[in-house]
């Protein structure tokens, strides 16, 4: 069984850093795209990012309001995803998820952590 | 970027009712569209991927059409354990946009 475990959130204040971690298990972790989602209180779910499986180059893509801020890696080794958080605003208080997906289309969003809350405050 | 809109942004249903939510796209992407269901309090689960293709263990209830820039999820037969919100996604391409969801409640 999948089991993904979100770590690291708290309570952070404006400017500062955080470093998220998701640990993976019942899966090949190297083989796998890893996201990160958020959702904001009472909010929708919004994309963070991914970085791609160790054969797909390990590569990264960011949505557009943490580009330049947010910084996905992985350690194939650990089965551990992180996300460091960098330049933290208000708007970035939210549950932080992590998920899996295909490397090959659809790439659904098939197993998730239960999350982990990041509270951006002074 | 690929803009979702999703809707009704909520509804009100009862038990047995068959339910329809309808996600449109600003572009085509083909049959890359997945739902979500998020119960309070805990995190989202996949339903349906690839726009009708059924998770393993989501019950048969359930149902997925569309393609292009239309789709729609269904529930044929709501049961208690339904009342829920729900989210569209679009994996065609990055950012990995999502519906802004739709709140299914007891009427």
């Amino acid at each position: 069984e999948v089991h993904l475990v979100e770590s690291g959130g708290g309570l952070v204040q404006p400017g500062g850093s955080l470093r998220l971690s998701c640990g993976g298990s019942g899966f090949i972790f190297s083989n796998a795209w890893m996201n990160w989602v958020r959702q904001a209180p009472g909010k929708g779910l919004e994309w963070v990012g991914h970085i791609k499986s160790q054969s797909d180059g390990r590569t990264t893509d960011y949505s557009a309001p943490v580009k330049g801020r947010f910084s996905i890696s992985r350690d194939d080794s650990k089965t551990t995803l992180y996300l460091q958080m960098n330049n933290l605003k208000n708007d970035d208080t939210a549950v932080y998820y992590c998920t899996t997906s295909e490397t090959a289309p659809p790439r659904r969003f098939d197993h998730w952590g239960q999350g982990t809350l990041v509270t951006v405050s002074s | 970027d690929i803009q979702v809109t999703q809707s009704p942004p909520s509804l009100s249903a009862s038990v047995g009712d068959r339910v329809t939510i309808t996600c449109r796209t600003s572009q085509s992407i083909i049959t890359y569209l997945n739902w979500y269901q998020q119960r309070p309090r805990t995190a989202p689960k996949l339903l349906i991927y690839g726009a009708s293709n059924l998770q393993s263990g989501v019950p048969s209830r359930f149902s997925g059409s569309g393609s292009g820039t239309e789709f729609s999820l269904s529930i044929n037969g709501l049961q208690p354990e339904d009342f829920a919100t729900y989210y569209c996604q679009q994996s065609h391409s990055t950012p990995r946009t999502f519906g802004q969801g739709t709140k299914v409640e007891i009427k």
